[in-house]
């Protein structure tokens, strides 16, 4: 079946730096992947849409230049937070679909904290 | 925007109990998923069922559409069971946008 990874599953950063989270489709071919953010004990909220060789789209409240998505090919979309606060620390997961019958897969997820 | 609320938001239940979630949405959707989150995080699909009913061992769901809801039934819990529960329905705008929005989750808490 359809395999999401995505990478590094955890990362603690200073605040001010920045951090990529890479989120690949192992085994299919992904034009459209999305990033999801949660807070503890809360539901995943879409953070934004990332479309391979265009811009991305982000969800009402999201700053794009704060979390910016590259999707340079049709498996690798990546999300980075830049000049990272303590108010970013979160789980980000990623998720994409093999083709239009069938669901969404999500990665592993990235647990950040930022210090 | 649509708006999936699920019920209940937590469950306490014995091992070897049957529970009934439900998951309804306020406007047509395209899709429905189910499914678990584990305690590291990691969501497992469970479900795809845009429409009927499916079962996969102890676990089925029924999605009725037409009234805009969907149950998951667990049959025998076990410890392993515990976890988050969400339904996600999947939606395409009429920008041509794609959206997978998400309930707000019941937590199973099984007991040995």
């Amino acid at each position: 079946g359809a395999v999401v990874s995505q990478h590094p599953s955890r990362v603690i950063c200073k605040s001010g730096t920045s951090v990529k989270i890479e989120c690949r489709s192992l085994d299919f071919q992904a034009t459209t992947m999305f990033w999801y953010r949660q807070f503890p004990k809360q539901s995943l909220m879409l953070m934004a849409t990332s479309n391979e060789g265009s811009k991305a789209t982000y969800e009402q409240g999201v700053e794009k230049d704060k979390f910016l998505i590259n999707h340079a090919s049709l498996t690798l979309s990546t999300l980075t937070v830049t000049s990272a606060h303590p108010e970013d620390s979160s789980f980000y997961i990623c998720s994409a679909r093999e083709s239009a019958f069938r669901g969404y897969t999500f990665g592993s997820g990235t647990r950040l904290t930022v210090v | 925007g649509i708006q999936v609320e699920q019920s209940p938001p937590d469950l306490i239940l014995q091992e070897g109990a049957n529970s009934t979630l439900r998951c309804n949405f306020s406007d047509s959707v395209n899709n429905l998923q189910w499914f678990h989150q584990n305690p590291w995080g990691q969501l497992i699909n469970l479900f795809y069922i845009p429409s009927g009913t499916k079962q996969n061992g102890r676990l089925s769901a029924t999605t009725v559409a037409t009234e805009r809801y969907s149950l998951l039934y667990i049959s025998s819990s076990q410890t392993t069971d515990s976890g988050v529960y969400f339904c996600a329905v999947f939606r395409v705008e009429i920008q041509g946008a794609q959206k997978l929005v998400f309930g707000q989750g019941t937590r199973l808490t099984i007991n040995p």
